[in-house]
């Protein structure tokens, strides 16, 4: 049982690059979710989304952008990386429609923006 | 809208004293409650939740909590902490039809030998 998968765990880049972080679940549930977290910030969503096809935004979605072409992936991009989005990125989903809120979380993307 | 308050950023205790993290909650209805722990370098696991039903929940590693509505809390409790407890805890709230939580902004728990 996989569950929720992030790749990579570990970037560094500079700022202007283009980076993409993936997010892979097995359990085909139909709600996940782009947080960051970051000392003082506690966790902050970024976009969320319904089913494929449907992407929303969070609190924090300035800079990035999400796609979701089938239920099982959910990349996030950012477009030209800042120094500013040097965080730890969690990806999450939710089993049902209407639920509950409960999430599985994946380990993790740290990334540093040079 | 719902929210989540975790009054302390830090606690410290010593392995083998007792436990406990506050969470207060603020939602109209019956909320649904869950706590998290965060190991450094990993990602959140579920430690237990409430949706109905007795008041008092259990969950892994030892961990339980008990919902008051009087007080709109949720404290998780731990009888005897261990050095592996050592972590970041949150606390989350979730509402029936909202599949989106509201996260408190977590407790680090320090471990004293």
């Amino acid at each position: 049982d996989a569950g929720i998968t992030q790749s990579p765990r570990y970037k560094i880049t500079e700022t202007g690059r283009q980076v993409t972080l993936m997010c892979h679940q097995t359990w085909s549930h139909s709600y996940m979710f782009w947080y960051r977290q970051d000392l003082g910030h506690g966790l902050r969503l970024i976009y969320y989304s319904a089913a494929a096809d449907i992407t929303d935004k969070g609190e924090v979605p300035d800079g990035y952008v999400v796609s979701r072409s089938k239920t099982e992936n959910f990349p996030l991009t950012l477009e030209s990386a800042t120094r500013s989005q040097t965080s730890v990125y969690f990806c999450a989903s939710n089993p049902s429609a209407g639920g509950t809120g409960e999430l599985f979380f994946g380990e993790g993307s740290r990334l540093t923006v040079l | 809208a719902q929210s989540v308050t975790q009054p302390d950023i830090h606690i410290t205790v010593s392995e083998g004293a007792s436990l406990e993290l506050r969470c207060n909650y603020s939602y109209g209805a019956t909320p649904y409650l869950f706590w998290y722990v965060q190991s450094p370098g990993q990602g959140l696991q579920l430690l237990l939740k409430y949706f109905s039903g007795d008041t008092l929940v259990q969950g892994i590693k030892g961990f339980e909590a008990e919902f008051k509505r009087s007080q709109s809390s949720f404290n998780l409790r731990k009888p005897s902490v261990h050095w592996s407890d050592a972590a970041e805890y949150f606390c989350a709230v979730g509402s029936g039809g909202s599949y989106i939580p509201t996260f408190g902004r977590g407790t680090s728990l320090i471990v004293h030998p």
